[in-house]
């Protein structure tokens, strides 16, 4: 199915680890993007990239690297985990259209302890 | 410096009624809306749109109104059915200036049987 696959859906890490979160889309979008959703705060952004070879901060970017790797994939790494970033993460790809919206996928829930 | 804000975090109706969510914003630059839907352990679904140009955009059972002069949009679900229980983030961007959403907090919507 078409669509925004990420992996993995969950992960628990001590404080002080490092892991990549990695998000592969299959819709030929330009656009991709990492968010990370907490309670009461709503999806935050985290970085994002327009086009292949761009990268980009959004609201949130500390603590936090993105790679486009090529078109399809936009992986999000932690060089070193804190308390803080435990959250649900998301990235959503979205194409150029009328509606600006995005897909996403289905999220990575991330627990450091 | 939240720019989107949805000020009620949950919200209980019966089946068959009216749920109205609605939502504020600060940005002037903003003049794209989009209403997402989450269910648990689940990325956020596009669910309805309205541009600027717009003060009402109905899609079956879903309308979303605008009020640019009072930065306010609200979504209108009639009738409320059990499966309409979800987290709704409302959306926004400013479009062909940049298409990046901003989210709000979220408001939890329970459709009572």
């Amino acid at each position: 199915n078409a669509g925004v696959t990420q992996t993995p859906k969950f992960q628990v890490l001590k404080t002080g680890q490092s892991m990549t979160l990695q998000c592969a889309q299959d819709m030929n979008h330009n656009s991709m993007y990492w968010y990370r959703q907490d309670p009461g705060m709503g999806l935050r952004l985290i970085y994002y990239s327009a086009s292949e070879g761009t990268t980009d901060k959004g609201e949130v970017p500390n603590g936090y690297n993105v790679s486009r790797l090529n078109k399809r994939e936009f992986s999000l790494r932690l060089e070193s985990a804190a308390p803080s970033q435990t959250s649900v993460y998301f990235c959503a790809s979205g194409g150029a259209g009328a509606n600006y919206g995005y897909t996403f996928g289905s999220g990575t829930r991330l627990t450091v302890v | 410096d939240q720019q989107v804000k949805q000020n009620s975090p949950s919200l209980s109706v019966q089946e068959g009624r009216i749920s109205i969510l609605n939502c504020d914003y600060t940005n002037s630059m903003f003049d794209y809306f989009l209403w997402y839907k989450k269910y648990p352990a689940e990325g956020p679904t596009f669910l309805i749109s309205i541009s600027s140009i717009k003060d009402k955009n109905e899609d079956g059972r879903f309308t979303v109104f605008l009020n640019k002069s009072a930065k306010h949009l609200s979504l209108h679900i009639v009738p409320s059915q059990p499966g309409d229980s979800a987290v709704y983030f409302c959306a926004a961007t400013p479009g062909a200036a940049g298409n990046k959403l901003t989210f709000g907090g979220g408001t939890r919507v329970l459709v009572k049987p």
